[in-house]
C-alpha cells in the first residue's frame, strides 16, 4: 500500500469557521508533510513532522495549525481563514525526514475561503 | 539559497515525438534533484531522482534525465511521447542530505498533439 489519503477532497469555509483537514498513511512512514498549492503555482511546503514531532514550521501564520496525534495520522486545523488562503493543500509523507527517502504525496484537498 | 529553473511553461509537442522538459539548477554543490508529474486534479508522483550516483537516471513511465554539473542541468526527456503524459511536470532541488526541504520549480505543462 502506497497510498496517501486525504479527506476532504474539497473544503468550503468562511473566514470565522473552523476546520480540519486530514491526512492518512499506513505505510509506516515516520515524516509527514503539508504543502500549499495555489493555482497554476509550485508546491510550497508548510510543515515537516518526523517522529510525531514538529520539525520544520516555513513561518507559516498561527490561523494553520498543524498537529501528529500518531505516526499514520496528520492533521492541519484552519481557523480565522483569509480568501487568499484558498488553494490545494497536499500531504506527504515519506519513511524518514532527510536523506534521499522519496515523499509520497496524496491528491490534496482543494479549499475554498469566502 | 538553492533553486531550480524550468524553461517553457507550456511545452506542447505530437504524439510518438521525443519529450524534452529543460531544468537547470543553482546551487554551490551539486544537489538532489528530482521530477515529478501531476495529473489534473490530483497530487504528485515521483517520476525520478538525482542523489549523487549515477548521473543518468530512469524513472517511470519511460522517462528519463540526466545530470549535467558542467550545464547546471537536470533535462527530462522521454524517447516518444503518448497521450497520457499530458501533465504538470515539476523539476524540484533539495540540499543534499536533506530530501525533506523539496523547492519546486515553476512547473512546465505538457500537452500532446494527437
Amino acid at each position: 500500500d502506497t497510498e496517501v489519503t486525504q479527506t476532504p477532497k474539497h473544503l468550503v469555509m468562511g473566514m470565522t469557521n473552523k476546520k480540519s483537514l486530514k491526512c492518512e498513511q499506513h505505510m509506516g512512514h515516520r515524516a509527514m508533510y503539508w504543502y500549499k498549492q495555489k493555482a497554476k503555482k509550485p508546491p510550497e511546503l508548510m510543515f515537516v513532522y518526523s517522529y510525531e514531532k514538529l520539525s520544520i514550521n516555513e513561518s507559516v501564520p498561527s490561523r494553520f495549525s498543524p498537529e501528529c496525534p500518531n505516526s499514520s495520522l496528520l492533521n492541519l486545523h484552519l481557523h480565522a481563514l483569509q480568501p487568499e488562503d484558498s488553494a490545494l493543500y497536499l500531504c506527504a509523507s515519506s519513511p524518514r525526514e532527510g536523506g534521499t527517502d522519496t515523499q509520497y504525496f496524496g491528491p490534496g484537498t482543494r479549499l475554498t475561503v469566502l | 539559497a538553492q533553486s531550480v529553473t524550468q524553461l517553457g511553461s507550456h511545452v506542447s509537442v505530437s504524439e510518438g515525438a521525443l519529450v524534452l522538459l529543460r531544468c537547470n539548477y543553482s546551487s554551490s554543490v551539486p544537489p538532489y534533484l528530482f521530477w515529478y508529474v501531476q495529473y489534473p486534479n490530483q497530487g504528485l508522483q515521483l517520476l525520478l531522482k538525482y542523489t549523487s550516483a549515477a548521473t543518468l537516471v530512469k524513472g517511470i513511465n519511460g522517462f528519463e534525465a540526466e545530470f549535467k554539473k558542467s550545464e547546471t542541468s537536470f533535462h527530462l526527456t522521454k524517447p516518444s511521447a503518448h497521450m497520457s503524459d499530458a501533465a504538470e511536470y515539476f523539476c524540484a532541488v533539495s540540499p543534499v542530505g536533506s530530501a525533506s526541504k523539496i523547492i519546486f520549480g515553476s512547473g512546465t505543462r505538457l500537452s500532446i498533439r494527437p
